[in-house]
């Protein structure tokens, strides 16, 4: 199984500001990777999918880079409604998730 | 457009069978490229992936958890299944159907989810 490994645990921002997450596998996935936006008590949202794809709807802020092993999802200037949890997924092998980033205001 | 609905017991008994329901709509499982996913999420914690479903009747299933899930569609309800043995406290999570479509298979729509509480 590969294992995905998400960083920070919690990210505190200003608002305004840039967000950097990071999500390491723990083998190559290519570009199968997809970022996730969930806030409490709802379903996740589809944010990025193909490591940099913005899905439907997905404002420009958000932006996903990165191949193989190392990705990185930023959010260029967070708004109030970005303040959630944010999952990795790789669908390269199988289906498996990080264990989140929360991003709170600073 | 395309929505999707999971439906079941809030409270089972431990050693009990989980039967959930997902009902959808704005899409065929009989299309070729069309999945649907379980996926579940304990209270606190981080999703995992249960099982997923194909439009040509493929079934895949977590490896730790293969021998207590099964999975099954009826196309002409627009409904997938899942049933899982042997319910354990631990299991205690939100339920989560989603889709997926194509040759990526990433989870593009989801359900609300449903909670299922594992106690006597």
């Amino acid at each position: 199984e590969i294992v995905m490994t998400q960083s920070p645990a919690t990210l505190s921002v200003s608002p305004g500001e840039r967000a950097t997450l990071s999500c390491r596998t723990s083998q190559s996935v290519s570009s199968n990777l997809a970022w996730y936006q969930q806030k409490p008590g709802q379903a996740p949202r589809l944010l990025i999918y193909g490591a940099s794809t913005r899905a439907t709807g997905i404002p420009a802020r958000f932006s996903g880079s990165g191949s193989g092993t190392e990705f990185t999802l930023t959010i260029s200037s967070l708004q109030s409604e970005d303040f959630a949890v944010y999952y990795c997924q790789q669908y390269n092998n199988w289906w498996t998730f990080g264990q989140g980033t929360k991003v709170e205001i600073k | 457009q395309v929505t999707l609905r999971e439906s079941g017991p809030a409270l089972v008994k431990p050693t009990q069978t989980l039967t959930l329901t997902c009902t959808f709509s704005g899409f065929s499982l009989s299309t070729g490229g069309m999945c649907v996913s379980w996926i579940r999420q304990p209270p606190g914690k981080a999703l995992e992936w249960l099982a997923l479903i194909d439009w040509d009747d493929d079934k895949y299933y977590s490896t730790s958890l293969k021998t207590r899930l099964t999975i099954s569609k009826d196309t002409s309800k627009n409904q997938v299944v899942l049933t899982m043995t042997k319910m354990d406290p631990v299991d205690t999570a939100t339920y989560y159907c989603a889709r997926t479509y194509g040759d990526l298979y990433y989870f593009d729509y989801w359900g609300q989810g449903t909670l299922v509480t594992v106690s006597s």
